[in-house]
């Protein structure tokens, strides 16, 4: 079974339509990370988490909500979505040691806006 | 404002032959320099990481290679391989928090 799952991998939506994508993950880490990525932009960071009880936002959270539910559980909402946020979305997990960070991605959800 | 610059978007490379991916970064405070390779329809996976105190790592065909000076970074994929078909980001981080920035990303194309 993949370590970190990603619910819907695949979404259209409508504008202005409320949507959440849920990810969880088996391995044991507390950081968690929502990403967007976009052709030519690379990834952006949208929201970080480095426990349950920490949320951050990252350079693109405008229009992005989350929550951490649980150590093993983070969640993207789109409180009103809108066509540019049409991209691929991505959660990772790490664990920092002394000699780096690995971030562990999943598969990811494609979601369109019409 | 992408705090790490990649070049070049895509690159196409023979069989066999090297592939080169350039990076640079403004801050200094960087010092954490990972790679991620990411194959069509999945999620990035570290590669190879490198720290500026040394100038050079190499993990079987991947090198990169570092100058702290000119604030550059680079992979070099060795004897490239068909399989070795994907896109590659580079990335930036503070070890305080490890939060990373990314690179653009480059698609590199092996021809057998």
């Amino acid at each position: 079974d993949a370590d970190v799952t990603q619910t819907p991998r695949n979404r259209i939506t409508k504008t202005g339509k409320r949507i959440m994508l849920e990810c969880s993950q088996t391995k044991g880490h507390d950081r968690m990370y929502w990403y967007r990525q976009d052709p030519g932009l690379g990834l952006q960071l949208i929201y970080y988490s480095f426990d349950v009880k920490d949320i951050n936002k990252g350079e693109i959270s405008d229009g992005y909500s989350v929550s951490r539910q649980a150590q093993a559980k983070f969640s993207l909402s789109l409180e009103s979505a809108i066509p540019n946020q049409t991209a691929l979305y991505f959660c990772a997990t790490s664990d920092p040691t002394g000699i780096g960070d690995t971030q562990y991605f999943g598969p990811g959800t494609r979601l369109t806006v019409l | 404002q992408q705090q790490v610059k990649q070049s070049p978007q895509s690159l196409i490379v023979q069989k066999r032959g090297i592939s080169i991916i350039n990076c640079a970064y403004e801050n200094t405070a960087f010092d954490y320099f990972p790679w991620y390779q990411q194959f069509p329809g999945k999620g990035p996976a570290l590669l190879i990481a490198i720290r500026p105190d040394v100038s050079e790592k190499k993990e079987g065909r991947f090198t990169i290679s570092f100058n702290k000076s000119a604030k550059q970074f680079s992979l070099h994929i060795m004897d490239s391989q068909p399989g070795d078909s994907a896109t590659y980001f580079c990335a930036a981080a503070y070890s305080n928090d490890y939060k990373l920035s990314f690179g653009a990303g480059t698609t590199v194309t092996v021809r057998a």
